[in-house]
């Protein structure tokens, strides 16, 4: 398998743009999680979905953020409009069970100007 | 509530040398531990887990971790440090009674020649 697949690799808008990040799960994972990570947060999970369905976005920081999984090989997540502060590594994660590890993306650069 | 703490920021060690990177738990469940490690520009790389059975498991790449549940703690191992193991390293735990897996705020090793 591929692993997790996640792009752009970095991106680079300006304030106030819309962004979209994208990740292609592990075929046959239940579980989607992004997460976020900063030198000042470490990571931090945003949200997870199981067999699709949002469970917990209780990390996402505020209504400009936004995350959908309209079938198990897919997800994004937007953030509309962005700002500086969201500057940081954004990372999809995905696996098995709950039980099981999770298997991590390479990473999206995000960097608002 | 569920929180994992790595003592030290870094790590230095000779190449040869052992290795041994802390980490020490909290949770009112069962813990589910799990370590992880990232190289720069790269996502996490899954290493091992404990989730149940022999206190001492075995890893990806020679690395071992004992868990020890009087002193909560799952330190990470390697017998002998290479300089390719230089890299930041998380240590991360979930209760039993629930989904979050919780991250470290990591700890940077590096192996020198």
């Amino acid at each position: 398998d591929a692993g997790v697949i996640q792009s752009p690799r970095h991106e680079v808008t300006e304030m106030g743009q819309e962004v979209t990040l994208r990740c292609k799960p592990i075929s046959g994972h239940d579980y989607l999680f992004w997460y976020r990570q900063t030198m000042m947060r470490g990571l931090e999970l945003l949200i997870y979905f199981n067999n699709n369905v949002p469970i917990d976005d209780s990390g996402m920081p505020e209504d400009r953020f936004s995350a959908k999984m309209p079938n198990a090989s897919f997800s994004t997540l937007k953030i509309q409009p962005s700002e500086p502060r969201d500057s940081a590594v954004y990372f999809c994660a995905s696996s098995l069970t709950l039980t099981y590890e999770q298997y991590f993306g390479p990473g999206t650069r995000l960097t608002v100007t | 509530a569920q929180s994992v703490a790595q003592p030290e920021d870094q790590v230095n060690v000779a190449e040869g040398n052992p290795l041994t990177v802390k980490c020490t738990y909290s949770v009112s469940g069962n813990p589910y531990l799990f370590w992880y490690v990232q190289y720069p520009n790269r996502g996490l790389q899954f290493l091992l887990k404990y989730i149940t059975g022999d206190n001492l498991v075995k890893g990806s790449y020679g690395f071992e971790a004992e868990f020890n549940k009087s002193q909560t703690s799952f330190h990470l191992k390697k017998p002998s440090a290479l300089v390719s193991d230089s890299a930041l390293y998380f240590c991360a735990v979930r209760d039993s009674n629930d989904y979050k897996l919780s991250f470290g705020a990591g700890t940077t090793v590096t192996v020198r020649a």
